[in-house]
């Protein structure tokens, strides 16, 4: 398996564009989650899906972020407008059941900056 | 809610010396934890995890971790440190709510250096 994938690894985009960034979890793994890594913040949750539905999205900053996965296969997760301060790495995990358990496979991370 | 609290920021040990990295956590109910490490612009791996089987647990290159509940502790050891081994580390938590063991809660991380 190769994993997750993320795409693109790197963005580099002006403030007030839009920013799609894109992640293929594992075959069979039915849950996804969407991380955000800053120096100041860690690593937080955005937002988990559980068999293509989202389950919590309280981690969301507000209404210029969406995710969405359209099918078991595939998400993406949306900036717009974009703001300087949304530069960050955001991580994509995939995990096979909802118990963490399991644990996470995550992907190498899109590392975004707006200029 | 659940919290973990890792002690010490940044780590410095010189290779062939032991590692201890700390961690505390704190759930409301009976967590499962684990550890993940970051090498340099890299994803997240799991070492380890605990999940309510047996309290000593063994992960990959060496690295195990000690549950102890009356110290609410998971510090991450490893007898001999490697220089592969320089990277972050984070402890994680999960399991501290009703609705099951879907969400991790990441410390803030430790970085590990190892002096050749």
């Amino acid at each position: 398996d190769a994993g997750v994938i993320q795409s693109p690894r790197h963005e580099v985009t002006e403030m007030g564009q839009e920013v799609t960034l894109r992640c293929k979890p594992i075959s069979g793994h039915n849950s996804l989650f969407w991380y955000r890594q800053t120096m100041m913040r860690g690593l937080e949750l955005l937002i988990y899906f559980n068999n293509n539905v989202p389950i919590d999205d309280s981690g969301m900053p507000e209404d210029r972020f969406s995710a969405k996965m359209p099918n078991a296969s595939f998400s993406t997760l949306k900036i717009q407008p974009s703001e300087p301060r949304d530069s960050a790495v955001y991580f994509c995990a995939s995990s096979p059941r909802t118990d963490t358990n399991y644990g996470y496979t995550f992907g190498s991370g899109t590392r975004l900056t707006v200029v | 809610a659940q919290s973990v609290t890792q002690l010490d920021s940044h780590v410095s040990v010189s290779e062939g010396t032991p590692v201890l990295l700390r961690c505390n956590y704190s759930s409301s109910y009976s967590p499962s934890l684990f550890w993940y490490v970051q090498h340099p612009n890299k994803g997240l791996q799991l070492l380890l995890k605990y999940t309510s089987a047996a309290t000593l647990v063994k992960g990959i290159n060496g690295f195990e971790a000690e549950f102890k509940k009356s110290e609410t502790s998971f510090h991450l050891t490893k007898p001999s440190a490697h220089m592969s081994d320089a990277a972050e580390y984070f402890c994680v938590v999960s399991g501290g709510s009703n609705f099951g063991n879907e969400k991790l809660t990441f410390g803030t991380g430790t970085r590990l250096t190892i002096i050749p």
